[in-house]
């Protein structure tokens, strides 16, 4: 099966200044990769995705790029803001369906 | 729509108990899926339905594990016995199936089990 590995497990920045979380999957069958954020205490939220047939997508402060031949994507953040501290899973979808393989989670803390 | 509901939000049980949570999709969703997340294991899949039927229970830890969908608007995760080993925070999630794959998260449902 799918297996997704994130990195780093933690990740502290000054306010401004970017974030990049790094994911690696294993299935070349994987065709979709969202990014989700986590709060304390509530569930994860969907803020991008991209698909196989695309290699770089953004919104606002917020892109993604995607490796298909090294099998990496990787989450980049810019002008980092406080309200941008909490935990964000990748994590990848192959060919069954719309099964979620996720990776461990980066906890990201964004220092005024 | 008020997203998907889950119930109860919070479980404090002793070891051997029977343990029931609840969940509502989103009105529409074709797709429900039962997630359990522990600083130890991440965010585990434990099963999911399409249409109400089971179709992947490979992430379900044990017999003592079961779920069911009676319908498009209801599933249950029931733990029977419950261990401490089971404290975790169990989301739900529901998605539509297509073109987007997004998977809408519950609140999730805090079990502990003393």
């Amino acid at each position: 099966g799918e297996n997704v590995e994130q990195h780093p497990s933690t990740l502290s920045v000054q306010e401004g200044d970017s974030a990049v979380i790094k994911c690696t999957y294993s299935d070349s069958a994987s065709n979709y990769f969202p990014w989700y954020k986590q709060e304390l205490g509530k569930g994860p939220q969907l803020i991008i995705d991209i698909r196989s047939n695309v290699g770089e997508k953004k919104d606002q402060r917020i892109a993604v790029t995607l490796n298909k031949t090294a099998k990496h994507f990787s989450l980049h953040i810019t002008e980092t803001q406080p309200e941008d501290s909490a935990v964000y899973f990748c994590a990848a979808s192959g060919a069954a369906g719309n099964k979620l393989t996720f990776g461990g989670g980066t906890r990201v803390l964004v220092k005024p | 729509d008020a997203g998907v509901i889950q119930s109860p939000r919070h479980e404090v049980t002793e070891m051997g108990q029977e343990v029931t949570l609840r969940c509502k999709p989103i009105s529409g969703h074709d797709y429900l899926f039962w997630y359990r997340q522990t600083m130890m294991r991440g965010l585990e899949l434990l099963i999911y339905f399409n249409n109400n039927v089971p179709i992947d229970d490979s992430g379900m830890p044990e017999d003592r594990f079961s779920a069911k969908m009676p319908n498009a608007s209801f599933s249950t995760l029931k733990i029977q016995p419950s261990e401490p080993r089971d404290s975790a925070v169990y989301f739900c999630a529901s998605s539509l199936s297509g073109e987007s794959y997004e998977q809408y998260f519950g609140p999730g449902t805090r079990l502990t089990v003393t």
